[in-house]
């Protein structure tokens, strides 16, 4: 089956560049969409399509995606940016999830 | 736009349940809804999707056998069932839309989820 693979954990300062990766085979290949959870909140979605974001989603965060792995970046993180941040795509006709990455801005 | 799912559950081990998951404000029938799986504290796990407008399901293989995913297009409502539950079935569920009219796209609208706890 294939798999996506993020880092349990980034930390950065408020202001700074906040990057997560999200690595699996030939990602590049693919459509990668990255979903943020707060604590006791639904996911919502803040890029799809390696690079688009949804309406309302701020100009803060950004993706892209080539070779073997799709990164998002949150560019001048606030706060409210600490969350859960998952990436997904579509690989051997499913839906696969990366195990999901833990932004602290501390 | 959005989906309102069905409230918080709680069964013993053996028993069925089904959970719902409404839209409104959107075409029902001309999209696919997706569930997903939240263990309390885990990540996220995708267990099928469904096109609201012929029933097409396609599950994860990890979740195939497990649960039954169905619609309604008349109420434009999707549902996530089980006959026999497990405590290991204990997590938060998720229905979500995919974004567009493709099955691979990206979950636009998420539902709130519903907690089901399975315990003796």
């Amino acid at each position: 089956s294939y798999e996506l693979t993020q880092p349990p954990s980034v930390s950065v300062s408020p202001g700074q560049t906040a990057t997560i990766t999200c690595s699996g085979d030939k990602l590049g290949d693919k459509d990668a969409s990255w979903y943020q959870q707060k604590p006791g909140q639904s996911p919502s979605l803040v890029i799809y399509e390696d690079t688009k974001r949804p309406s309302g989603i701020p100009e803060r965060f950004s993706g892209s995606n080539s070779g073997n792995t799709a990164t998002l970046t949150i560019s001048g993180t606030r706060a409210m940016d600490e969350a859960d941040y998952y990436c997904q795509t579509w690989g051997n006709s499913a839906v696969v999830f990366g195990g999901g990455t833990k932004l602290t801005v501390l | 736009v959005q989906l309102v799912q069905s409230g918080a559950e709680v069964k013993k081990p053996g028993e069925s349940l089904k959970i719902s998951c409404k839209g409104s404000a959107y075409r029902f029938s001309t999209y696919w809804i997706g569930w997903v799986r939240q263990v309390p504290g885990k990540g996220l796990e995708w267990m099928g999707n469904i096109y609201a407008g012929d029933s097409d399901v396609r599950y994860s293989p990890s979740f195939r056998g497990q649960v039954i995913i169905s619609v309604d297009k008349s109420i434009d409502t999707a549902y996530l069932q089980w006959n026999s539950l497990k405590a290991s079935d204990t997590a938060m569920y998720y229905c979500a839309r995919v974004w567009g009219q493709q099955l691979a796209n990206a979950f636009d609208i998420w539902g709130q989820g519903t907690m089901v706890t399975v315990s003796s």
